[in-house]
Parts: structure tokens; C-alpha cells; sequence
């Protein structure tokens, strides 16, 4: 079975621009989160949906939004990108609402460069 | 702020444990451990979680110290494939959201 597939792999933008990162969940999987990661620091959480609503989301300015389709792929939408927004971008997927009963699986993530 | 603390990092011989400490000294009664680990330049990958008791899976063992505040991951023998950055992290549920709060983590290096 396929993993959790992230795209682009890579992207590079410049200040003030607009970005939006996609992710494909596992197949059966009906939550996905995201989490952007700077170099260095472990993951920080963005957002978790879950059936196609917003079910958390984490202090991250109205820059970011997101939203999840019928069929559980999600977007991740950026606006006017800023230096410090440069980072590895995951997004995990899990069969229910990610908590102890549902295992997170990350994919390879997106590595966005603001310039 | 991540509710765990890890050594920056660690070394062990190829074919050896790798005994991997975390503490996490404000742990709630019904709060989980939960270790990842991250090969570099790829996603976290889930290795193992616990409440109170023991946990062994074929990736690794965990042991829980019986007051919770303190965890260790062993791998029980290390290769080469096991170097990565190992994250302990105690799962925090707040109102209906759900999120892992991630530390820094360990950089394990195994050598040869």
C-alpha cells in the first residue's frame, strides 16, 4: 500500500507570495494533520482534519489555512509567505482522529524555501 | 512547551542497545509516552507508546518507570539504519483538539 504522499517535494517562493502544499492520506485513512518542522526543532502541530473539518489547530497565524476534500486529501494554503516560514512541511494521516488509538503516518514532507 | 527532556544526543556501537532516557516529570495519570524517530530528510516514522506498563514491539521495547516520570527506548541491537533523531513525547489532549508537542529530540548515531 501507498505511504502518505506529500507535493511538490520541493518549492522555493518569494516574501509576500502564496504557497499551497498538498497531501494524499494513506487509503482508509480519514484524518490528516499538518506540522511544520524548522531545522533543528522537532515538528510543531498546524492543523488536524478529520472528516473534512478543522478538529484542532495549533498557534499558527491566520497566514495559514487548510482544508481537506471528499476524498481525505488535504491543502495546507499559506498567504504572504514571510522569511520564517521556511521549513519542512509534514502532513500525517490516521485512520480516526490521530490520539491513542490512531497511530500518525507521516510522509516525506515538503521543504519550502521563502527568499 | 514540549513536556519531555532528552540528551541532545547519543552513541552506540553497531550490535549493541541503544538505551535511549527521557524524562517527563509532570506527566499526567492518563497521559501516554509515545516515541518517533526521524531519518534524515524523511517524515517521523511511530515506533512505540505506553501508559504505565512495558511495551515491546518487533522496532523496540519501552519501559516506564513505575512513578511515570522518566521513560526509556531500548533498541536491542542497533544497526547502522537506526541512526536518526529519536523524539520523546507525551501526548496532550486539550478540549477536543488533539496534538503531539515535540521536544528537540535525541540524535542517535550508531557506529560501526
Amino acid at each position: 500500500d501507498a505511504g502518505v504522499t506529500q507535493s511538490p517535494t520541493h518549492l522555493i517562493k518569494t516574501r509576500g507570495q502564496h504557497v499551497t502544499l498538498r497531501c494524499s492520506p494513506i487509503s482508509g485513512h480519514k484524518s490528516v494533520s499538518w506540522y511544520q518542522q524548522v531545522l533543528g526543532q522537532g515538528p510543531q502541530f498546524i492543523f488536524q482534519y478529520y472528516e473534512k473539518e478543522e478538529r484542532g489547530r495549533g498557534n499558527f497565524p491566520d497566514r495559514f489555512s487548510a482544508r481537506q476534500f471528499p476524498n481525505y486529501s488535504s491543502e495546507l494554503n499559506v498567504n504572504a509567505l514571510l522569511l520564517g516560514d521556511s521549513a519542512l512541511y509534514l502532513c500525517a494521516s490516521s485512520r480516526g482522529l490521530a490520539g491513542v488509538f490512531y497511530e500518525q503516518y507521516f510522509g516525506p514532507g515538503t521543504r519550502l524555501t521563502v527568499t | 512547551d514540549a513536556k519531555t527532556t532528552q540528551p541532545p544526543s547519543m552513541d552506540c556501537a553497531e550490535g549493541r542497545a541503544a538505551n535511549l532516557p527521557c524524562n517527563h516529570s509532570t506527566i499526567s495519570g492518563n497521559e501516554y509516552v509515545y516515541w518517533y524517530r526521524q531519518i534524515h530528510s524523511q517524515g517521523p516514522q511511530y515506533i512505540i507508546h505506553g501508559l504505565k506498563n512495558n511495551e515491546t514491539n518487533e522496532m523496540a521495547s519501552l519501559i516506564i518507570t513505575e512513578d511515570r516520570k522518566s521513560s526509556t527506548l531500548i533498541l536491542p541491537h542497533a544497526t547502522l539504519r537506526d541512526t536518526a533523531v529519536y523524539y520523546c513525547i507525551v501526548r496532550e489532549a486539550r478540549d477536543s483538539n488533539y496534538q503531539l508537542i515535540w521536544g528537540a529530540g535525541t540524535k542517535l548515531i550508531i557506529k560501526p
